[in-house]
């Protein structure tokens, strides 16, 4: 079985400047998160999407960050402008039922 | 101003000897927790989970004990091995299903 695949695996962008975050989540898992891990510290939510649509995006800082999941499947997560603070690992995490998430391996983003 | 991520607690066990790994977790509705393995540069990988109406669960090598009373959970690792290290984070499915993580544990193993 093919692992949820993210792209790209690095980014490196100036405060200010816009980035976009690619996610395919496992064939035929319905829901698809994306987390933030700053360093140090474990994965936060940002937003939780049910097939196309969106489930939680209670953690998403909406002033900045958008995330749309066109046609159920794929999955793009935006920033802009970007902080210094959005510095992280940005994770996608696919599951067929609540209790078996699959991770991928994540976008690590600096922003300077 | 400089951000500086919180500094993991960490656990280093000789190989071959037992590690247990340590969370408390806030939530007396959560009713599900999983324990994730996660290498430099790699995704979270599940290792073990366990449901609120158990208090333990085995795996190969791996034990999770839940102690509800006092919202504990514990990870044991036997004869850990060079490959077990890596930061290890429990997480607990709460309202919403949604996955709350803890701040995570690093495990080094000394040859």
């Amino acid at each position: 079985e093919a692992g949820v695949a993210q792209s790209p695996r690095y980014k490196i962008i100036e405060k200010r400047q816009s980035v976009a975050f690619w996610c395919n989540p496992i064939s035929g898992h319905a829901t698809l998160y994306w987390y933030q891990q700053i360093l140090g510290q474990g994965p936060k939510l940002l937003i939780q999407f049910q097939n196309n649509g969106v489930v939680d995006d209670s953690q998403l800082p909406k002033d900045r960050f958008s995330a749309e999941r066109l046609k159920g499947v794929d999955s793009t997560l935006k920033i802009q402008p970007a902080k210094l603070e959005d510095s992280a690992v940005y994770l996608c995490a696919s599951s067929l039922d609540h209790y078996g998430y699959t991770f991928g391996s994540g976008t690590r983003l600096t922003v300077v | 101003g400089e951000s500086v991520g919180l500094h993991l607690p960490t656990l280093s066990v000789q190989e071959g000897d037992n590690s247990i790994i340590n969370c408390a977790y806030s939530n007396s509705a959560s009713d599900y927790f999983i324990w994730y393995k996660q290498e430099s540069g790699k995704g979270p990988q599940f290792i073990i989970d366990i449901r609120s109406n158990m208090d333990k669960r085995q795996g190969q090598r791996v034990t999770v004990l839940l102690n509800k009373t006092v919202k504990h959970l514990s990870l044991q690792i036997a004869a850990t091995q060079p490959g077990d290290s890596a930061v290890y984070f429990c997480a607990a499915l709460g309202a919403g299903n949604m996955l709350t993580f803890g701040g995570g544990t690093r495990l080094m193993v000394k040859p």
